[in-house]
């Protein structure tokens, strides 16, 4: 099994309000990855969490605050978010991020999370 | 700053070509992977290369590493309207220290086949 879930699907939010964003795999990967992409460009990174640490944080807005509950799950809490902030958020997982094996680079990825900011 | 440029941007041909998408840079990978990504949906990983010289084959889909391994290439042959996405292609850098380490994209091919 080489899913990752999203929820919800669709989000259109406010700019002052706050909401979150869920994600969840069970293949026992320990290293998660929060995207943010534009229409018809690559995804671009914002968090790592590996075996449940920040890792990783490409100097993202403090408006995104990710978590990482437990092994499987990844949230990104938003708040005060902005209309440029528009775009498809997704989640992905690897076995491990310092690809101690050669599949462990290979990120699966989530349906993703279409956000609106209105 | 590594890049991986990846060409042709755009693509747009008939049913039953044959087309070929690049990506190359100067850095070395430690390994190389394609994505294929429909429109409101997340990247599908395709494949990964290691080895330099590599070829793998995926149905009518062709991947090949540069025996550098700092380029790969994907061809499709007798393409398909079903074969109509985003490819992407990422390398994974093992030459940054590991707490850095991340997959650096190409800005990817936007295919369209008509029927």
């Amino acid at each position: 099994d080489t899913e990752v879930t999203q929820t919800p699907k669709h989000l259109v939010m406010g700019m002052t309000n706050k909401k979150s964003l869920k994600c969840e795999q069970h293949m026992g990967h320990r290293a998660m990855y929060w995207y943010k992409q534009k229409a018809k460009k690559p995804p671009e990174l914002m968090f790592v969490y590996s075996y449940e640490k920040l890792s990783i944080n490409e100097s993202v807005p403090s408006r995104f605050s990710p978590e990482c509950p437990n092994s499987s799950l990844l949230n990104l809490h938003l708040h005060a978010l902005q209309p440029e902030d528009s775009a498809l958020y997704l989640c992905a997982s690897s076995q491990d991020q310092f690809g101690t094996g050669v599949t462990s680079y290979e990120q699966y990825f989530g349906p993703g999370t279409r956000l609106t900011v209105t | 700053t590594q890049l991986l440029e990846q060409s042709p941007q755009f693509l747009s041909i008939q049913e039953g070509e044959n087309l070929t998408v690049y990506c190359n840079s100067s850095s070395v990978f430690s390994s190389l992977q394609w994505y294929r990504q429909e429109p409101g949906e997340g990247p599908v990983l395709l494949v990964t290369v290691v080895t330099g010289g590599e070829v793998k084959k995926l149905k009518r889909l062709t991947f090949q590493f540069g025996d550098a391994r700092k380029d790969s290439s994907l061809h499709i042959t007798a393409a398909q309207p079903g074969d109509t996405g985003l490819y992407l292609c990422a390398g994974a850098d093992a030459g940054t220290e590991k707490d850095n380490r991340k997959l650096i994209w190409g800005l990817g091919t936007s295919l369209a086949v008509n029927p």
